[in-house]
């Protein structure tokens, strides 16, 4: 069964240093996107991707985030200089298609942890 | 008011037995409506898509109440392996962004 994979499941990072977090979406799919599940709370949506550009993007992506899609197959998401809050589990989802009614397919996720 | 709210539970319930909750939704213009499972520390996984004219799946049945703007998810027979952290996910109309709700917790005891 085709899967979401992210790498690497987990990263450790000291505060004010640049992290990539790596997603392989389905092959067939269209749409992406990027959550982020702080420790004990709700699943937060960062960014979606779509035809190689943004689509949305919450109040928690600010300018030191940012998404690429530098081949055919990779999706990544940059934090330029992270912070300790910034710890958490961040899931990457793809989706076949941006129709409504499709569920979206969600990444092991990376576990990241600022120190 | 947020997005989407859920009874947080926990809901503790012997096996066999019957449990429900329920999801509120704050824009009447939402289109499509989603239960994802999550277990801890782990992917949320899609449970069941939720129809306008309800629908079941196995042990689970999912509502949807436009009027009163709420999902619900009732799970019948409950087994062990039902422990975890379900999760209201709401799309609106004009945007694909999936909204999470909190998750409702479900234990499931022997």
């Amino acid at each position: 069964e085709p899967e979401v994979t992210q790498t690497p499941s987990h990263q450790v990072t000291q505060m004010g240093q640049e992290v990539i977090l790596r997603c392989v979406p389905i092959s067939n799919h269209l749409y992406f996107y990027w959550y982020r599940q702080i420790l004990g709370q709700k699943v937060e949506f960062l960014v979606s991707f779509y035809n190689n550009e943004i689509s949305e993007k919450s109040e928690i992506f600010d300018d030191q985030f940012s998404v690429e899609r530098p081949d055919g197959s990779n999706f990544t998401l940059k934090i330029r200089s992270t912070k300790l809050e910034d710890s958490a589990m961040y899931f990457c989802a793809s989706r076949h298609y941006p129709n409504r009614v499709t569920e979206a397919f969600f990444g092991q996720g990376t576990r990241l942890t600022v120190v | 008011r947020k997005e989407v709210e859920q009874d947080p539970g926990p809901f503790n319930v012997p096996e066999g037995a019957t449990v429900a909750f329920n999801c509120t939704y704050s824009n009447s213009a939402s289109q499509s409506f989603f239960w994802y499972r999550q277990d801890c520390r782990k992917e949320p996984k899609l449970l069941m898509s939720v129809y306008s004219s309800g629908n079941e799946d196995g042990r689970f049945t999912a509502q949807l109440n436009r009027a009163s703007q709420y999902i619900s998810l009732l799970i019948r027979d409950s087994k062990l392996s039902d422990s975890a952290t379900y999760l209201c996910v709401v799309v609106l109309s004009n945007d694909y962004k999936l909204s999470f709700g909190a998750g409702t917790t479900v234990t499931v005891r022997a």
